[in-house]
């Protein structure tokens, strides 16, 4: 079972949106697509997850490709606070066993 | 609600010595996990429990048991503590089978000499 790709690191300007890609091309049509984020010295942190259509939270915005081999995080004004390893993770609805890959380390610039 | 707590925070042991790290969880939740994560990578899936008196192995289960005797607690624990063993361990724990999300403890860091 392939896990994600994402790239291993990214940089983005303090108050400026951040699009942290993710690829799923094995994806089956009751995967769910996860995301969590971890600062540093912390336990991970869920940001969003979706099935199907965008979702929209407090924290960030998951848009899902139509074909679903891909989703895109959405931070819509990026904060120091939000410098972070974020991993993507496809996962069975209802299994709890997920899978972590290595993530994206993002770096916010001040 | 204090979500999941893990004691201790920072552990350092000596091959051959046993311990056993705790979690506990205030939410009612059905699930609890066990994860490590070495330096430079992600969490990997060491044992699950699907609610109390259900165990089951994860990924990487080898060195370490369980048991989920309440539905707010569940210790892992290291039998004959390992070098290899050498990580930062959290625990997770999610509502039940239809609420995906998980919340992560702070983690307990390992040493193993």
């Amino acid at each position: 079972d392939a896990k994600t790709t994402q790239p291993n690191s990214m940089e983005s300007n303090e108050e400026e949106p951040v699009h942290l890609p993710c690829n799923h091309s094995t994806i089956s049509g009751t995967d769910y697509i996860h995301w969590y984020r971890q600062l540093p010295s912390q336990g991970p942190e869920y940001v969003i997850h979706g099935l199907t259509s965008n979702v929209n939270n407090r924290m960030a915005s998951l848009a899902i490709a139509e074909d679903r081999k891909s989703s895109t995080l959405i931070l819509h004004r990026a904060t120091l606070r939000d410098a972070a390893v974020y991993y993507c993770i496809k996962n069975l609805g209802g299994n709890e066993k997920l899978t972590f890959g290595t993530g994206t380390r993002l770096t916010i610039i001040p | 609600n204090a979500g999941v707590t893990q004691t201790p925070k920072f552990q350092v042991l000596k091959t051959g010595q046993s311990m056993t790290l705790q979690c506990a969880q205030d939410m009612n939740h059905e699930y609890m996990s066990w994860y490590r994560q070495d330096p430079g990578m992600g969490l990997r899936l060491i044992h699950y429990s699907v609610g109390a008196g259900i165990t089951d192995q994860g990924e990487v289960p080898n060195g370490y048991n369980v048991s989920r005797s309440t539905t707010e607690d569940f210790p892992l624990r290291l039998l004959s503590a390992a070098p290899s063993q050498t990580s930062v361990y959290f625990c997770a724990s999610r509502l039940d089978r239809v609420i995906e999300t998980q919340y992560f403890g702070p983690g307990t860091r390992l040493l193993v000499l």
